[in-house]
């Protein structure tokens, strides 16, 4: 079945730096994947949608220039977290809709996730 | 809009024990439902989905039957295992190629 990889799976930095998260859609196309970011022990919020060969689409309250988004081709998105601090450490996970859009298609694929922790 | 909710937890149970976990939603339409399980340090793997009302979603023993008139999709399992230990979601999407909307996800904890 269609898979996608998200890499790196751990990432440490240094306050002030940034750091690169990809997310491949490895079998299929994807023109749109969402990009969630998940505390300790909750839900997966949803940060923004990543569309192919246009702008991403931001959620209320996510910072767009802290949180760079490009999807430059059909199967790679990336999200680069600008100038990290310690409250940017979480959990990042990226997700595909499965192709076609019939109603039996509304399921998506998960990306293994990244645990980021800023030092 | 569109959101989930399911039963806090965390859930201790002995092995070999049912297990429950409950689900509602509020959505416009008429959306389609999933449950979701996150191992620790993993990303999401679908546990199982219904798209349409009454439909009943099963895998790995795990159950949830779609249910518009009270907007429940309540995910059970008649014999839990400490593999099923982990991190269960509930998630509606309105159509296909739009985001999942996660419920708060339920910790389920299986001692033997």
């Amino acid at each position: 079945g269609a898979v996608v990889s998200q890499h790196p799976s751990r990432v440490i930095c240094k306050s002030g730096t940034s750091v690169k998260i990809e997310c491949r859609s490895l079998d299929f196309q994807a023109t749109t994947m969402f990009w969630y970011r998940q505390f300790p022990k909750q839900s997966l919020m949803l940060m923004a949608t990543s569309n192919e060969g246009s702008k991403a689409t931001y959620e209320q309250g996510v910072e767009k220039d802290k949180f760079l988004i490009n999807h430059a081709s059909l199967t790679l998105s990336t999200l680069t977290v600008t100038s990290a601090h310690p409250e940017d450490s979480s959990f990042y996970i990226c997700s595909a809709p499965t192709p076609g859009h019939s109603v039996m298609n509304t399921e998506a694929f998960f990306g293994q996730g990244t645990r980021l922790t800023v030092v | 809009g569109n959101s989930v909710t399911q039963m806090e937890g965390p859930v201790t149970l002995s092995e070999e024990a049912f297990l429950t976990i409950n689900c509602t939603y509020t959505a416009t339409g008429y959306p389609s439902l999933f449950w979701y399980v996150q191992y620790p340090g993993e990303g999401l793997q679908l546990l199982l989905k219904a798209t349409k009302a009454d439909d009943k979603g099963s895998n790995k023993g795990f159950e949830a039957t779609y249910r518009k008139e009270t907007t429940s999709f309540h995910l059970e399992k008649g014999s839990v295992q400490v593999s099923d230990s982990a991190v269960y979601f509930c998630a509606l999407t309105g159509q296909a190629g739009t985001a999942l909307i996660f419920g708060k996800g339920t910790t389920l904890s299986v001692s033997s």
